[in-house]
């Protein structure tokens, strides 16, 4: 039983164009919701979250949007970069970012030049 | 500032050994998690331990383990390992000051193999 989803299991743009990565989850207890970004050989780094009070989290070239009736986020990365290649992970927690996080199993994403 | 660290780094056992794997929280964190990831997996939550008591378990056997120290550190110890052990395991700190919005910073995680 995933309770959060990543159905895309990879995604290529173009340096300096829109990348959009898609994360679904089942749990309506879920009220906090991160991505993390992940190199080879790295662990993952935090990126962005948003809390359920929020639709809509920004950060720098980074947003993150939240609708919580269709138990969707969506990663927006504007302009794309080729130090974002890398899997990016979805995560999903019901008592906040420091709690138990459960995960979706990543995306990679590759930035051509 | 140091960040997570994680030892060791790789680590090849047989089918029911025991392992014991170590972690540093970033300074100033006092909470620590562990997860596991498979290969093209994410990253599956064993355990958190906060004031060296286990808070908060997933769904893992009692084959794993773990301690937390006065120094916040931490270990994770497997028994009775099997070939599905074989993973990357990952820890991860976190002040605890604020549930709500505060994150959790992963070490680079140590690479378990079970021949």
């Amino acid at each position: 039983d995933q309770q959060v989803k990543q159905n895309s299991p990879s995604l290529s743009v173009q340096e300096g164009r829109i990348s959009i990565l898609n994360c679904d989850y089942t749990n309506s207890m879920f009220d906090y919701f991160l991505w993390y970004k992940k190199y080879p050989a790295e662990g993952p780094t935090f990126l962005i979250s948003i809390s359920s009070i929020k639709d809509k989290n920004e950060d720098g070239r980074f947003t993150v949007f939240l609708n919580k009736s269709a138990k969707h986020l969506s990663l927006h990365i504007v302009p794309s970069q080729p130090g974002d290649s890398a899997v990016y992970f979805c995560a999903s927690s019901s008592q906040g970012g420091s709690e138990k996080l459960v995960f979706g199993k990543g995306m990679k994403l590759t930035v051509n030049p | 500032d140091a960040g997570v660290t994680q030892s060791p780094t790789h680590l090849i056992k047989t089918r029911g050994q025991q392992v014991t794997l170590r972690c540093s929280p970033k300074s100033g964190h006092d909470t620590v998690s562990w997860y596991q990831q498979a290969l093209g997996q994410g990253p599956q939550f064993i355990f958190q331990y906060y004031e060296e008591e286990e808070r908060q378990r997933g769904n893992f056997p009692d084959r794993f383990s773990g301690h937390q120290f006065p120094n916040y550190s931490s270990e994770l110890n497997v028994n009775a390992l099997l070939l599905g052990d074989s993973a990357l395991y990952l820890c991860a700190s976190s002040s605890g000051d604020n549930p709500s919005t505060d994150t959790q910073y992963f070490g680079p995680g140590t690479r378990l193999t079970v021949l």
